[in-house]
């Protein structure tokens, strides 16, 4: 089984600040099945990236993902109070069909 | 707009039996795979199984910890999604999302609580 490893566990920024949140897997991945969410309290998760690099719809372009292979990123550009949230990603595997969550990573306020 | 509302959930003994349901709309459900995903509190997200569509086979999948207990399946004509869960066990305590499944899980319900407890 794939194991999604996400860090920091906690990353505490300012707002306009630049995100970079890492999701590590243990073994190689699909890029066309990487996710990530962003979940705020008391609110179901909501898709930001599919594809690894890929953005849902309505998500703002601040949003980005990138990586490939084991090694993925989220990166938040500019930092909005909205933003301040838990992060998560998820991959996908065939073999067999099962759906993995990274842990998470909290973005607060500094 | 895709609206998915979850609803069933409660209060339940350990070895009890719940079944929730996940109303759809906004979307060709018959179309759609839908997966089912929990939260314990204070935890993160686990998968719990997911349904294909009846044009890719209608078949299940479930994650280790439910596989036995749980079973997914739905009712394209009411345009719902349902998670019977068995022998619940005190650790199947949890926030449970209904979501479509796409190369992601692109649109979540707002989810149902299920407490095991005695």
């Amino acid at each position: 089984e794939i194991v999604l490893t996400q860090s920091p566990g906690t990353l505490s920024l300012s707002p306009g600040e630049r995100a970079t949140l890492s999701c590590r897997a243990s073994q190689s991945v699909s890029s066309t099945y990487l996710a990530w969410y962003q979940q705020k309290p008391g609110q179901a998760p909501r898709l930001l990236i599919y594809g690894a690099s890929s953005r849902a719809t309505g998500i703002p372009d601040r949003f980005s993902g990138s990586g490939s292979g084991t090694d993925f990123t989220l990166t938040i550009s500019r930092l909005e109070p909205e933003d301040f949230a838990v992060y998560y990603c998820q991959q996908y595997g065939f073999s067999p069909p099962g759906y993995t969550f990274g842990q998470g990573t909290k973005l607060e306020i500094k | 707009e895709v609206e998915l509302v979850e609803s069933g959930g409660g209060l339940v003994k350990p070895g009890g039996s719940l079944r929730l349901s996940c109303a759809a709309s906004g979307f060709t459900f018959s179309n759609a795979w839908m997966i089912w995903v929990r939260q314990a509190p204070g935890k993160g997200l686990e998968w719990v199984g997911r349904i294909k569509s009846k044009a890719d086979g209608g078949t299940t999948d479930y994650a280790a910890p439910v596989k036995g207990r749980f079973t997914i399946s739905r009712d394209d004509s009411k345009t719902t999604l349902y998670l019977q869960m068995n022998s619940l066990k005190t650790e199947d305590t949890a926030v449970y999302y209904c979501a479509t499944l796409g190369y992601a899980m692109d649109y979540w319900g707002q989810g149902t609580l299920v407490t095991v407890s005695s």
